[in-house]
């Protein structure tokens, strides 16, 4: 039963344009979130995060909001750059810190 | 200088033997994980320890077997691997547990473990 779930396996994006990347997940006890970026060869790396008494953090190009009511989170790169080709994985933290990750989404800024 | 380093990168071993994987962290954290992300791409936690002492112990087989010499390494052994173990392995480190605000966890580069 997955509990935080990344229905999009990849998205396609022109270099310049906003990113949206999805998130849902299905645990109201969910305290915070983050997103993850990952490289192939490479670990994923923290890249921001929100509390769950939020709904927006902002931080340069990527902006992550909250909607609890209908316990989705979305991830925003404005404008999109070639570096951000990556896979962008959503973590929830649950009430015994531990993380749940979605499967990520494939981003791809072509150029 | 890689924050957190694990070796090998690579293993590829037949079903049946044994074989570890190194993770060391230089970042001075007290947490110490193995996350294992298999063929779906999920990242499912494994083991997590604080300061050498076993934390989170996730359900998973009794053939792998971690051990923390010290709390800046975290080492993860398999027994009598089988084909399903196939996978790559994660070591990561936080400075904390994930009690703290943030809860980043830093990855090493994976090791990517292939069972013929």
């Amino acid at each position: 039963d997955q509990q935080v779930k990344q229905n999009s396996p990849s998205l396609s994006v022109q270099e310049g344009r906003i990113s949206i990347l999805n998130c849902d997940y299905t645990n109201s006890m969910f305290d915070y979130f983050l997103w993850y970026k990952k490289y192939p060869a490479e670990g994923p790396t923290f890249l921001i995060s929100i509390s769950s008494i939020k709904d927006k953090n902002e931080d340069g190009r990527f902006t992550v909001f909250l909607n609890k009511s209908a316990k989705h989170l979305s991830l925003h790169i404005v404008p999109s750059q070639p570096g951000d080709s990556a896979v962008y994985f959503c973590a929830a933290r649950d009430s015994n810190y531990q993380l749940i990750w979605g499967a990520g989404t494939k981003l791809i800024i072509k150029p | 200088d890689t924050a957190v380093s694990q070796t090998p990168k690579y293993l590829v071993t037949q079903m049946g033997n044994d074989k570890s994987i190194k993770c060391e962290q230089n970042l001075g954290h007290d947490t110490m994980y193995w996350y294992k992300q298999d063929s779906k791409k999920f990242l499912k936690i494994m083991f997590s320890y604080n300061n050498k002492e076993l934390i989170i112990n996730e359900t998973v087989p009794n053939r792998f077997s971690p051990k923390s010499p010290d709390k800046a390494h975290l080492n993860l052994h398999i027994n009598s691997l089988e084909l399903g173990d196939s996978a790559v392995y994660f070591c990561a480190s936080s400075l904390g547990l994930l009690e703290g605000p943030t809860g980043e966890l830093f990855f090493g580069e994976g090791s990517r473990l292939t069972v013929l």
